[in-house]
């Protein structure tokens, strides 16, 4: 089974920088499309980042600019790096995988991590 | 760009029935949308994938009592004999090559 954790959360000053990651098991993160979704206090879901299993990447225009996502296919994780954090930064932010199903008809996440916290805040 | 839209709230009694809604924007009607359940202070969980159709796959695990179905640019979520455990946060996911992938705002589920 596919299981996702994240880690590199934490309190972070205004205009800094921070490095999440999320460790795969069950499949390989280069087969397979990985996104970062986060969740600010009390709101819905905000997707913010996708890198396909072909190395393509790509980001909501709210952090485009500042945040790159990347993998390491030996570690079988990939990573959020966040830089110029601001505050509406903060929030909770879930690796979530896409379904192998993916086409280009639809993509949807089929599996989601527990999530790591980010809070900017000076 | 597809724009999802859900209900804010909705409630509905212990052991009976609850259809929630999605709706795709205009010109998206044919879009596959999928459900999402998050409890409170959990991750959300994915339950099912939902075509145009109304045909729907399951997650693993999923109990019988969700079920899905489609009428146009709705996407339905339906849930039979509500469970306490069903209170939770409802999200549904869409796609698109320009946008990659947005959420609807989702939907409080009370169970009375």
């Amino acid at each position: 089974e596919v299981q996702l954790v994240e880690s590199g959360g934490g309190l972070i000053q205004p205009g800094g920088s921070l490095r999440l990651s999320c460790a795969v098991s069950g499949v390989t993160v280069s087969s397979t499309y990985m996104n970062w979704v986060r969740q600010a206090p009390g709101k819905g879901l905000e997707w913010v980042s996708v890198i396909y299993s072909g190395g393509g990447t790509y980001f909501a225009d709210s952090v485009e600019g500042r945040f790159t996502i990347s993998r390491d296919n030996s570690k079988n994780t990939f990573y959020l790096q966040m830089n110029s954090l601001r505050a509406e930064d903060t929030a909770v932010y879930y690796c979530a995988r896409d379904s192998p199903y993916c086409s280009a008809a639809s993509c949807y996440v089929d599996y989601w991590g527990q999530g790591t916290q980010v809070t900017v805040s000076s | 760009q597809p724009v999802l839209t859900q209900s804010s709230s909705a409630s509905a009694s212990l052991g009976s029935s609850v259809k929630l809604t999605c709706t795709l924007s205009s010109g998206h009607s044919s879009y596959i949308i999928a459900w999402h359940q998050q409890q409170p202070g959990k991750a959300p969980r994915y339950l099912m994938k939902l075509e145009r159709s109304g045909r729907y796959d399951k997650g693993s695990g999923v109990p019988d009592r969700f079920s899905g179905s489609s009428s146009g640019a709705d996407r339905y979520l339906t849930i039979s004999n509500l469970q306490s455990e069903d209170e939770a946060n409802y999200y549904c996911e869409t796609w698109d090559s320009n946008i990659h992938k947005v959420f609807g705002g989702g939907t409080k589920l009370t169970v009375l």
